[in-house]
């Protein structure tokens, strides 16, 4: 079975903190999203890579930034946690075709 | 830019009864869309999708129809069961591109 595996699922950080999200596929998609997911607001799109060393910014970037050094591994950064980056955020993958994405579980990040 | 409003809606029905979720979307030009089912507490999971020269696919208890006249999306469930309790969300997406994700409507189902 496919998977996309993020490294923890809950998250409790402190402000002004650097926070590390990790996410990894097995299975050798060319491009990896980073979403962030608030109730009411739907999916929104942090940043993405379409291939390794990579990235694209996406509706939200500001406050965030991504690393993409391997081709299943996509990792999001807060360079500077702030309590409004509290969120569920997820990772998906898809490949380089016009296919869907598979998710990962999520991340719950609070931010205090 | 968004393809639904901000407020999720809530949709109950009966266990048993065939449920109606709808989806308006935004950009014309999408021609691949896709139902995603999201449980409480997980990332969201593949249900099923359509290309825009369809407008209707099944599955298994599941049917998407697509109006491409109106810009509008829906997924029935039939029989539906309390398993089926989630978040529903459509995504649009053009060939090459990124999805855009509606908010999603929230399926109650009750005993």
């Amino acid at each position: 079975d496919v998977k996309v595996t993020q490294s923890s699922r809950y998250l409790v950080k402190r402000t002004g903190e650097k926070v590390f999200l990790e996410c990894v596929q097995d299975m050798d998609h060319e491009n990896m999203f980073w979403y962030r997911q608030d109730p009411g607001l739907g999916l929104r799109l942090i940043y993405f890579s379409y291939d390794v060393k990579m990235k694209e910014k996406g509706d939200i970037p500001e406050g965030y930034s991504v690393s993409r050094e391997k081709k299943e591994r996509f990792s999001l950064i807060l360079e500077s946690a702030s309590t409004n980056q509290t969120s569920m955020y997820l990772c998906a993958s898809r490949p380089g075709t016009a296919r869907g994405y598979t998710f990962g579980s999520g991340t719950r990040l609070t931010v205090v | 830019g968004e393809s639904v409003g901000l407020h999720l809606p809530t949709l109950s029905v009966q266990e048993g009864d065939n449920s109606i979720i709808n989806c308006a979307y935004s950009n014309s030009a999408s021609d691949y869309f896709i139902w995603y089912k999201q449980e409480s507490g997980k990332g969201p999971q593949f249900i099923i999708d359509i290309r825009s020269n369809m407008d209707k696919r099944q599955g298994q208890r599941v049917t998407v129809l697509l109006n491409k006249t109106v810009k509008h999306l829906s997924l029935q469930i039939a029989a539906t069961q309390p398993g089926d309790s989630a978040v529903y969300f459509c995504a649009e997406g053009d060939y090459g591109q990124n999805f855009v994700f509606g908010p999603g409507t929230r399926l109650s189902v009750l005993p």
